[in-house]
């Protein structure tokens, strides 16, 4: 089964309104952490938030929020305000406590398209 | 500006040609790792120096040689590579945190063709 599923491979939007993005993960784990990362095509991957099992409050980094349901297992990105620079491709991440305490398991990720 | 810094941006090589890809860091993390990536596909982890040693290797082909000559550094030598070999490398280096909230910081990729 695929541990971070994102089931968007492709997403449009208008300059200046908000996106979700979305992710589902699977663990049995009680203690993970989960990520978001933005790769533009100069190829380079940028973190953008992160967001523990355990934390109570949502994670924000200015225009990113990240909604997290833990009941339902999903960790979606909203971008607020989008912009030109934010067409990308945005991937979901998890490291688990019985995985290998260096590796994240990235999603398939969404190919981010802001339109003017 | 991305602080892992890794040279050349592009390589193209023959099958029976021996490179190496370079990767430097300075913020003083202990951590480093090499990914491969093809297009529009999540980074493959290949390998993970902690402390400078190899902590991870994901049964990734001998043809693949990392080494880490010291904290700062890391190079991936490269020695008789397929055409399915051609992608994007990706180094990243990260804090060697207790707990999950270790971010990688990634460079901007060596963008691989082999012929």
């Amino acid at each position: 089964a695929q541990k971070i599923t994102q089931t968007q491979p492709g997403m449009f939007v208008q300059e200046k309104e908000a996106v979700t993005l979305d992710c589902t993960y699977d663990t049995s784990d009680q203690s993970y952490g989960l990520f978001w990362y933005k790769q533009p095509s100069s190829g380079e991957m940028i973190f953008l938030i992160y967001q523990g099992s355990y934390d109570e409050q949502n994670a924000t980094e200015g225009r990113y929020s990240l909604n997290f349901q833990k009941a339902r297992k999903s960790a979606n990105l909203v971008i607020s305000a989008s912009q030109l620079g934010d067409s990308a491709m945005y991937f979901c991440a998890m490291r688990e406590l019985s995985g290998s305490a260096r590796q994240l398991t990235f999603g398939s990720g969404t190919q981010l398209t802001v339109l003017p | 500006d991305t602080e892992v810094t890794q040279t050349p941006k592009h390589l193209v090589m023959g099958m029976t040609n021996k490179k190496s890809l370079k990767c430097e860091q300075h913020m003083g993390h202990r951590a480093m790792y090499w990914y491969k990536q093809k297009a529009k596909k999540p980074p493959e982890l290949m390998f993970v120096y902690s402390y400078e040693k190899l902590s991870i290797n994901e049964s990734v082909p001998s043809r693949f040689s990392p080494e880490c000559p010291n904290s700062s550094l890391l190079n991936l030598h490269l020695h008789a590579l397929q055409p399915e070999d051609s992608a994007l490398y990706l180094c990243a280096s990260s804090q060697v945190e207790i707990g999950f909230n270790e971010k990688l910081f990634f460079g901007s990729g060596t963008q691989l063709s082999v012929l």
